[in-house]
């Protein structure tokens, strides 16, 4: 597509339930990035995938939070039992491959848990 | 941890002038720095990158200054003009796009 897409743009999901939020990359790029985003700060790096080799999920704050990429395209990011505190935006950004550093992102799914 | 920050949370000017928002940054190994903008309900829009071998980089309007010295980092627009309001934010590329953002400045254009 012409840009990075996500779905839903908004979320208003009951806390414990489980949600999932979907990343579709620009086509070609080969990196793939997932950002959190509270209200009035900045974003805070969740997970990337690079072609094949194994995501790095470093930046994942609990095992509620699991993301999967089939091969270079489609991404979801899946939030188990969510809490009030998951409640932000979740930004996806791509890169045509990790040394082309422009990243373009998506323009997030607003995720309120209540 | 390591941390990038910024030293004003909301920047007011006027339309014309120049606006300059500045960035401290922590982490001393890190050679590449990017702002980017956000508008509200958008995802962010990259401006202006630099590489730590640089000290100045400019594009259309916009100037990035590196001072590695006192880990600063500054956005200098030229003649802000209202369509410049929106979020700001300095991130650092720890490595493999790896992206460490500070808390952002709003940056307000008043007529």
């Amino acid at each position: 597509g012409a840009g990075v897409s996500q779905s839903p743009s908004n979320k208003v999901t009951e806390k414990g339930k489980d949600v999932e939020l979907r990343c579709d990359p620009i086509s070609g790029h080969t990196a793939l990035y997932w950002y959190r985003q509270r209200l009035g700060q900045g974003l805070e790096f969740l997970i990337y995938f690079q072609g094949n080799s194994a995501p790095d999920k470093s930046g994942l704050p609990s095992d509620r939070f699991s993301a999967e990429r089939t091969g270079e395209s489609v991404s979801t990011l899946t939030i188990q039992r969510t809490q009030q505190e998951d409640s932000a935006v979740y930004l996806c950004a791509s890169s045509l491959d990790l040394v082309n550093t422009e990243a373009f992102f998506g323009q997030g799914t607003r995720l309120t848990v209540v | 941890g390591e941390s990038v920050g910024l030293h004003l949370p909301t920047l007011s000017v006027q339309e014309g002038d120049n606006s300059i928002i500045n960035c401290a940054y922590s982490n001393s190994a890190s050679d590449y720095f990017i702002w980017y903008k956000q508008e509200s309900g958008k995802g962010p829009q990259f401006i202006i990158d630099i590489r730590s071998n640089m000290d100045k980089r400019q594009g259309q309007r916009v100037t990035v200054l590196l001072n590695k010295t006192v880990k600063h980092l500054s956005l200098q627009i030229a003649a802000t003009q209202p369509g410049d309001s929106a979020v700001y934010f300095c991130a650092e590329n720890i490595g493999y796009n790896k992206l460490i953002f500070g808390a952002g400045t709003r940056l307000a254009v008043h007529p």
